[in-house]
């Protein structure tokens, strides 16, 4: 059958946890970031975003971080749930160009 | 958001064949992009699609593979031509609507080639 996911890194937490999710880009000209969460036989789900010029963003239950100075990007998600389990995947762009993809992480919330 | 309808949803083909996948937006958008999503891993892009001129393909993608189409600003297709089983991934259709941020993505095309 399909191995989806057993490629990539793995968070598991209990439920009621903070998780926080972790990505690297190598393009320092980017200046738009996404994060995306993917469940099983979907397409990416957009959850928050990002642009350069700012260094924190809070959403529901969720905050993005932007570190430029070392090209880091990483995702809250507070009291995680177990509607939560998907891949997240990082994404950036330079001028709304193309939009390029990080490795992806999956998220494990166990009840 | 832009709301997609990509078809089909998924397909099993034979070897040698070709597949065209469709992407319809309900709106005019500004640019619009394929990406393969290979079993268990992150998403790559193929091209940008260009309306009225020839695709651009990022490394490692030929159009004589995957030739694409865009015809307006509304609707997309990516042909998966002379399909080999290392072929069978998830093709994305995603879109960027002028003005907005963000970038929306179909549900994908789950391709397995026997």
């Amino acid at each position: 059958g399909e191995s989806v996911g057993l490629h990539l890194p793995t968070l598991s937490v209990q439920e009621g946890d903070n998780s926080i999710i972790n990505c690297a880009y190598s393009n320092s000209a980017s200046d738009y970031f996404i994060w995306y969460k993917q469940e099983s036989g979907k397409g990416p789900q957009f959850i928050i975003d990002i642009r350069s010029n700012m260094d924190k963003r809070q959403g529901q239950r969720v905050t993005v971080l932007l570190n430029k100075t070392v090209k880091h990007l990483s995702l809250q998600i507070a009291a995680t749930q177990p509607g939560d389990s998907a891949v997240y995947f990082c994404a950036g762009a330079t001028g709304f160009q193309k939009l390029v993809f990080g490795t992806g992480t999956r998220l494990l919330v166990s009840p | 958001s832009a709301v997609i309808s990509q078809k089909p949803s998924r397909d099993i083909c034979q070897r040698g064949t070709s597949l065209t996948i469709q992407c319809q937006v309900d709106s005019q958008v500004t640019m619009m992009f394929w990406y393969r999503q290979q079993p268990g891993q992150s998403l790559t892009l193929i091209a940008t699609a260009n309306q009225g001129s020839e695709a651009t393909y990022e490394s490692g993608f030929v159009i004589d593979k995957f030739p694409i189409s865009r015809p307006n600003l509304t609707f997309s297709t990516l042909t998966v031509s002379n399909m080999s089983p290392e072929d069978s991934s998830i093709y994305l259709c995603s879109v960027r609507a002028q003005g907005a941020d963000g970038y929306t993505f179909g549900s994908g095309t789950r391709l397995t080639v026997v």
